[in-house]
C-alpha cells in the first residue's frame, strides 16, 4: 500500500509571496489532517478533511487554507507569508473518523517551507 | 497555552536498559493518548496509544502508563534498542477516541547508547 505523498518536499520562498502544498492520502483514506512542526512547539494542527469538507481547524491565521478534492487528495496554502511560517507542513491521512482507536495517522514525509 | 508537556527535550538511556518519556497534559476533556515516533527526515509514525478507561496498554517492549488524576502520561521501552534513537511525541485528543485534531507535545529525543 502507498503511503501518504506530499509534494514538494523542499521548497524556499520570499515574504509575502504564496504557496500550495500538496498531500495525496493512503488508498482508500478518505481523512486528510495537516499539521505545522516548528522548533520548540512540536507539531500543532492545521485543519482536518473528510469528504471535501472541513472537519476541524486549528488555531492559526486565516492566510493558512486548504482543501479537499472528491479523490481525497488535499492541498493547502499560505499565503502572505512571513518568516514565522518556516516550518516542516506534515499531511496525515486516516481511514474511518468516528471509529475509536484509529490513532494510526499515516503521516506523509513532510514539505519543509523556508521562508526568507 | 501548551495543553500537552514534554518537559525533557532529550534522554539518553544505555542499550538494553529501560527508557522512559513522560507527559503532562492541563485540559482535562483529553479522552485519547497516543506516542508517535519520528526520525529525520521521515513522517512521525505512530506506536501505541491508550483511552482514558484504561490505566495501561502494552503492545511488545512498549508500554504506555496512564494516571489521569495527575493527567500523567509515560512511555516505557523494554529492552532500549539502538533503533529507537529518535524523537517521542505525546499526543492527545478530546474526539471520543479517534484520532481527529490532536494535540501534540513538543517531544522527546531518545538517544539509545551502546
Amino acid at each position: 500500500k502507498a503511503g501518504v505523498t506530499q509534494t514538494p518536499r523542499y521548497l524556499i520562498k520570499t515574504r509575502g509571496q504564496q504557496v500550495t502544498l500538496s498531500c495525496s492520502p493512503i488508498s482508500g483514506h478518505r481523512s486528510v489532517s495537516w499539521y505545522q512542526q516548528t522548533p520548540g512547539q512540536g507539531l500543532q494542527f492545521l485543519f482536518e478533511y473528510f469528504s471535501e469538507t472541513q472537519r476541524n481547524k486549528g488555531n492559526f491565521p486565516g492566510r493558512f487554507s486548504g482543501r479537499q478534492f472528491s479523490n481525497s487528495r488535499s492541498e493547502m496554502n499560505v499565503s502572505t507569508l512571513e518568516l514565522g511560517d518556516s516550518a516542516l507542513y506534515l499531511c496525515a491521512s486516516f481511514g474511518s473518523p468516528g471509529r475509536a482507536n484509529t490513532g494510526e495517522l499515516f503521516f506523509g514525509e513532510g514539505s519543509r517551507l523556508t521562508v526568507l | 497555552d501548551q495543553q500537552v508537556k514534554q518537559n525533557s527535550p532529550s534522554l539518553s538511556v544505555q542499550e538494553g536498559r529501560i527508557s522512559i518519556l513522560n507527559c503532562d497534559y492541563t485540559n482535562s476533556m483529553f479522552d485519547y493518548f497516543l506516542w508517535y515516533k519520528k526520525y529525520p527526515a521521515e513522517g512521525p509514525t505512530f506506536l501505541i496509544s491508550i483511552s482514558s478507561i484504561k490505566d495501561k496498554n502494552e503492545d511488545g517492549r512498549f508500554t504506555v502508563f496512564l494516571n489521569k488524576s495527575a493527567k500523567h502520561l509515560s512511555l516505557h521501552i523494554v529492552p532500549s534498542q539502538p533503533g529507537d534513537s529518535a524523537v517521542y511525541f505525546c499526543a492527545a485528543s478530546a474526539r471520543g477516541g479517534t484520532a481527529s485534531k490532536l494535540t501534540f507535545g513538543t517531544g522527546t529525543r531518545l538517544q539509545v547508547t551502546l
